[in-house]
């Protein structure tokens, strides 16, 4: 079972780049990397999900090193409305019941 | 595509009596997820469903929790008698079976237990 280490909370301004480090120092071989955004009374939603190196989609980077043990998740020019707790979940889908959720980063983001 | 429904959306019940959650997944998934959150944490998996059979309950309190998924489809989580400490927000999600699937998580029901 993967254990996820994520920072508290985080702080930063609109416009601004927003970088949320998540270590997994017993990743498995096969075991993805999947973040997930979570707004006050809404279920987490899917973000993006990688297994190595850079990963990019329309809303976030997910950056992930060779030895897999930690990723970067990477949001560009944040706004008002990317105020949320991020999530990071490692596990692969035959085991995906397995990850377990950490408590997460809460991000905020100040005009 | 419709999403995760779950109902009912809010609930209030008087400690040691019962309550039953429902919900509908995404048409096509066979995964099925219920997760318990308590305000300020992350989701805790309760248990997992892989069609109509449980992959993983290890952290559902079997004397008191329940949980179906009859044909394979929509799935009842059931508490009987509850207690105060499982005030909390009951999330159901489901996944396609897929190699890197994506759990697609309902609005949930918040649980108030008084």
């Amino acid at each position: 079972l993967a254990k996820t280490t994520q920072p508290i909370s985080m702080d930063s301004y609109e416009g601004q780049e927003v970088n949320i480090t998540c270590s997994h120092n017993n990743i498995a071989t096969n075991d993805y990397i999947t973040w997930y955004q979570q707004f006050p009374s809404q279920g987490p939603r899917f973000i993006i999900q990688g297994y190595k190196t850079k990963v990019t989609n329309e809303v976030a980077s997910l950056f992930i090193p060779a030895d897999r043990k930690s990723s970067t998740l990477s949001l560009p020019r944040v706004s008002l409305s990317d105020t949320a707790v991020y999530y990071c979940l490692v596990g692969g889908s035959f085991n995906a019941g397995k990850s377990t959720f950490g408590d997460g980063t809460t991000l905020t983001v100040k005009p | 595509e419709a999403g995760v429904a779950q109902s009912p959306r809010y609930k209030i019940i008087e400690k040691r009596q019962s309550v039953a959650f429902w919900c509908n997944p995404i048409s096509g998934h066979a995964t099925l997820y219920w997760y318990q959150q308590i305000l300020g944490q992350g989701p805790k998996l309760l248990i997992q469903f892989q069609n109509n059979g449980v992959v993983d309950d290890s952290q559902l309190p079997k004397d008191r929790f329940s949980a179906e998924r009859l044909k394979g489809v929509d799935s009842t989580l059931k508490i009987q008698p509850a207690k105060l400490e499982d005030s909390a927000v009951y999330l159901c999600a489901s996944s396609s079976v897929a190699f890197t699937d994506t759990q697609y998580f309902g609005p949930g029901t918040r649980l108030t237990v008084l």
